[in-house]
């Protein structure tokens, strides 16, 4: 059965670079159809999708955060990382990793789903 | 902002059916195909409910389903349960993922 975890501090100062990692255990990152993403919740807010990445290193982000954002993937350890720099009390959320499923036909998307989802890890951002 | 829309709060009894609803970038089946839903209780990490529009995970109770009407997709939980009692997200994608804001449910 595959597993998510989420790694990192959960206290992270103003202006300085949020750093979490995504361990995939029960299955491999390498060689599949999947993207795996990262989405993050405010406290007692609604979904905000950060970005995902495919095995290939094959990348695309929000557009609200791609200029703040860089996930990368290392897949011989079976992981994949989320950083976003220069970050503010607006940060401060609860920070998801996901299989993320997208099935193309041609160039077209024909559908996206995540699943399964780890457990997610908060990050606050404060002094 | 969202640009799918969904109800704050919907509530039902047990053993009622509800409906939560999903408006925004649904202008045709190949869209529709491109819709998800989320369970998350309180503290928990949001759950697949129904992808590519009313396709049911393994193991989610058949209580669940999706549909679409016009412009607006729909996730109905028939049979409502106290277990039910959480929140709905949907999502959808235009070039980008999206979630909709998300719909209580409360089960009375």
């Amino acid at each position: 059965q595959l597993q998510l975890q989420e790694s990192g501090p959960g206290l992270v100062n103003p202006s300085e670079t949020l750093s979490l990692t995504c361990i995939v255990s029960g299955g491999s990152i390498r060689n599949t159809r999947y993207y795996w993403g990262w989405i993050r919740q405010p406290p007692g807010k609604g979904l905000e999708w950060i970005g995902s990445i495919y095995d290939s290193g094959s990348t695309y982000y929000n557009p609200s955060l791609k200029s703040r954002v860089t996930i990368s993937v290392d897949t011989s350890k079976n992981q994949f990382s989320l950083k976003l720099n220069s970050v503010t009390a607006a940060d401060t959320a609860m920070y998801y990793c996901a299989r993320h499923a997208v099935w193309v036909r041609g160039v077209t998307i024909t559908g996206t789903w995540f699943d399964p989802w780890g457990q997610g890890t908060l990050v606050t951002v404060s002094s | 902002q969202s640009a799918l829309t969904q109800p704050a709060s919907v509530s039902g009894s047990p053993g009622q059916s509800i409906t939560i609803s999903c408006t925004g970038t649904i202008s045709d089946v190949e869209s529709y195909n491109l819709i998800s839903w989320y369970q998350q209780h309180p503290g928990k990490a949001p759950k697949l409910m129904i992808y590519e529009g009313s396709k049911r995970p393994s193991g989610v109770s058949n209580r669940f389903s999706g549909s679409k009407s016009g412009n607006t997709a729909s996730l109905t939980i028939s049979g409502l349960q106290a277990e039910d009692e959480a929140d709905y997200y949907c999502s959808s994608y235009a070039g980008i993922v999206l979630f909709g804001g998300g719909t209580k449910v409360t089960v009375l």
